[in-house]
């Protein structure tokens, strides 16, 4: 079946720094990918969704100079927390789709843990 | 707009019971259903998911659930449920005319007493 790797499991970064969170299907092109934050006990917000080649679509009140999204090829797809303060501690969560998901429908990685300190 | 109502945030219950695990949407036009299921500190597993067809849809570990438009609803079931059954579970639905965007409910967290 189909399978989306997302690393790192879990990074704890100083505040003011950035991290990258990477997530690649492995066996099938994921020609959509949509990276959902989630806090504790509570459900998946959805934060941006991306096309492959094309510039991702932020759900309101998601900076988009804050959450970068990459995702230049079919398998590869980064999610980028820049300047991370303790308020963007959270689990990051992505999902890829393949074309109009007819073969796989969604796909989640197991998640990132992010603690700013 | 399309939402999710999980009816339910906690469901206790013992194990090798039924369970029941009620979700209802809200939506002017043709959706996608699923149901996943959350362990700790990890991604979403598939347990079942509704497109078209039958409108009852058999899952993974046992679990099943059935559309009911007129209701709008899609609940999820499992005639004996397990310890290792305890997670967090949730419905999500989709417009099948659109990029695909998954709605989540709120999630119901499932425990299973011994």
């Amino acid at each position: 079946g189909a399978v989306v790797s997302q690393h790192p499991s879990r990074v704890i970064c100083k505040s003011g720094t950035s991290v990258k969170i990477e997530c690649r299907s492995l066996d099938f092109q994921a020609t959509t990918m949509f990276w959902y934050r989630q806090f504790p006990k509570q459900s998946l917000m959805l934060m941006a969704t991306s096309n492959e080649g094309s510039k991702a679509t932020y759900e309101q009140g998601v900076e988009k100079d804050k959450f970068l999204i990459n995702h230049a090829s079919l398998t590869l797809s980064t999610l980028t927390v820049t300047s991370a303060h303790p308020e963007d501690s959270s689990f990051y969560i992505c999902s890829a789709r393949d074309q109009g998901g007819r073969i796989y429908g969604y796909t989640f990685g197991s998640g990132t843990r992010l603690t700013v300190v | 707009a399309q939402s999710v109502t999980q009816l339910d945030s906690q469901v206790p219950v013992f194990e090798e019971a039924p369970v029941e695990l009620r979700c209802n949407y809200s939506s002017s036009v043709s959706v996608y259903l699923f149901w996943y299921v959350q362990y700790p500190n990890q991604g979403l597993q598939l347990l079942l998911k509704y497109l078209s067809g039958s409108t009852l849809v058999k899952g993974i570990n046992g679990f099943e659930a059935e559309f009911n438009k007129s209701q709008t609803s899609f609940h999820l079931r499992k005639p004996s449920v397990h310890i290792s059954d305890t997670a967090e579970y949730f419905c999500a639905v989709s417009l099948s005319s659109n990029t695909g965007k998954l709605i989540f409910g709120q999630g119901t967290t499932l425990q299973v007493k011994p």
